[in-house]
């Protein structure tokens, strides 16, 4: 039971590259989000989806694109890397298109770095 | 908008003590209120949660949380600190239309031997 995936757990990219960080979840939630991590700032939402083909904006969506083309996978893309983009990123998931009572679940998570 | 504060970024108590991690949060309708731990180079794990009815509510590995609705706060305790709860702490609160998850700062807790 794998629950939810994330890769890479570490990368480097230098100002103005691509990536794309990759979030699966094999629990058939349709609720999925991004977050990222910084110190002294808890985590805040950069994007989130209720269902395939559904996507909307966190609290900090600047710099990010996203996709739901299936249930399970939910991939966060950075057009051109920036320095303040350096942060541990978080995919959480959960039931009901997240108007559950229940917690998210989160993957371990993806440390970015930008040079 | 909803907000959660959480007082003291970092924490010490000696093992055996007792544990107290402050959250307080504003939100205009009866929130879903959380806390979730975090050890190093790991995700956040539910540690309990407040949805509806008995205020107290008992989570993993110990902990409690109250709801004080008055107070506007979902304090985390447990009685008795072991060396493993070493860890950092998250309050989070869900909005009423469920689709965001708002987090505290963190409270980074230290277990003295």
């Amino acid at each position: 039971n794998a629950g939810v995936t994330q890769t890479p757990k570490f990368q480097v990219l230098k100002t103005g590259q691509s990536m794309t960080l990759q979030c699966a979840q094999d629990m058939n939630h349709e609720y999925m989000s991004w977050y990222r991590q910084d110190p002294g700032m808890g985590l805040r939402l950069i994007h989130y989806s209720v269902g395939a083909g559904i996507t909307d904006q966190g609290e900090v969506p600047n710099g990010y694109n996203v996709s739901r083309s299936t249930t399970e996978d939910f991939p966060l893309r950075l057009l051109s890397a920036a320095p303040s983009q350096t942060s541990v990123y978080f995919c959480a998931s959960s039931y009901q298109g997240g108007r559950s009572t229940d917690g998210y679940t989160f993957g371990s998570g993806t440390r970015l770095t930008v040079v | 908008a909803q907000s959660v504060t959480q007082l003291g970024s970092h924490v010490s108590v000696s093992e055996g003590a007792l544990v107290l991690l402050r959250c307080n949060y504003s939100s205009s309708v009866p929130p879903y209120l959380f806390w979730y731990v975090q050890y190093p180079n790991q995700g956040l794990q539910l540690l309990l949660k407040y949805t509806t009815g008995a205020t107290l509510v008992k989570g993993i590995n110990g902990f409690e949380a109250e709801f004080k609705k008055s107070e506007t706060s979902f304090h985390l305790t447990k009685p008795s600190a072991h060396m493993s709860d070493a860890a950092e702490y998250f309050c989070a609160v869900k909005n009423n239309a469920g689709n965001m998850l708002t987090f505290g700062g963190g409270t980074r807790l230290m277990v003295k031997p």
